[in-house]
């Protein structure tokens, strides 16, 4: 029940397309749901994130789209650029299933993007 | 310090041996978290503090983990007798509060031979 399932496993993107990552989760007490971004040798770092009060959030280049009812969420990455070659990985919590705090994640198996030039 | 700090960013050990990871999180910040990453997959949380007190430590595996954060900044994650399916990078995060986002830190790449 607190597993969140990630495709693809990898993508790979031409220099100006779009990339579209998705996620789906079975926990529907879930209630706060980050993208994260990882480069090789770091750890990961906070992209974007939602509530599952709104439908969608964007910010730049990048969106996230929610569809509660499916149970599922995505990270769409608009012209997408050699440097955003990285691995995503989608998350989700909840506090109140027993959670503790919004910084105990549930993450996706990951998604290594590489664009090309 | 600017970010989370953890020490050191590599470390090889025989099998049965005790280790230990530390890591440094960002001045004031509350809650600090441990996950393990293993190659190829996402980070697995394993013990978040609130302060000096282990507020969830269900996610350590076993009795051989355990972890400390005694005046309520610094942690250090303790593994005993260690086996080579511990193998994995230990990552640490923390935030200013347990509903704030958390910021990670680089990892230690722990390898057992």
């Amino acid at each position: 029940q607190q597993q969140v399932k990630q495709s693809p496993q990898s993508l790979i993107v031409q220099k100006g397309g779009i990339s579209i990552i998705n996620c789906a989760y079975e926990n529907t007490a879930f209630d706060y749901f980050p993208w994260y971004q990882q480069f090789p040798g770091k750890g990961p770092a906070l992209l974007i994130a939602i509530r599952p009060d709104v439908s969608e959030k964007k910010e730049g280049r990048f969106t996230i789209s929610f569809n509660k009812s499916a149970k599922q969420f995505s990270l769409h990455i608009m012209d997408s650029q050699p440097g955003d070659s990285a691995t995503y990985f989608c998350a989700a919590t909840s506090y109140y299933a027993g959670g503790t705090s919004y910084g105990k994640l549930t993450f996706g198996q990951g998604t290594i993007l590489t664009v090309h030039p | 310090g600017a970010g989370v700090s953890q020490t050191p960013s590599n470390k090889v050990t025989e099998k049965g041996k005790y280790v230990e990871l530390r890591c440094d999180p960002i001045s004031g910040h509350t809650a600090l978290y441990w996950y393990r990453q293993s190659l190829g997959q996402g980070p697995e949380f394993l013990i978040y503090f609130q302060g000096t007190g282990a507020a969830d430590d269900s996610g350590l595996p076993n009795d051989r983990f355990f972890a400390v954060r005694p005046e309520g900044s610094v942690s250090t994650l303790k593994i005993q007798r260690t086996e080579r399916g511990d193998s994995a990078v230990y990552l640490c995060a923390s935030s200013l509060a347990w509903n704030t986002e958390a910021f990670f830190g680089q990892g230690t790449r722990l390898t057992v031979v």
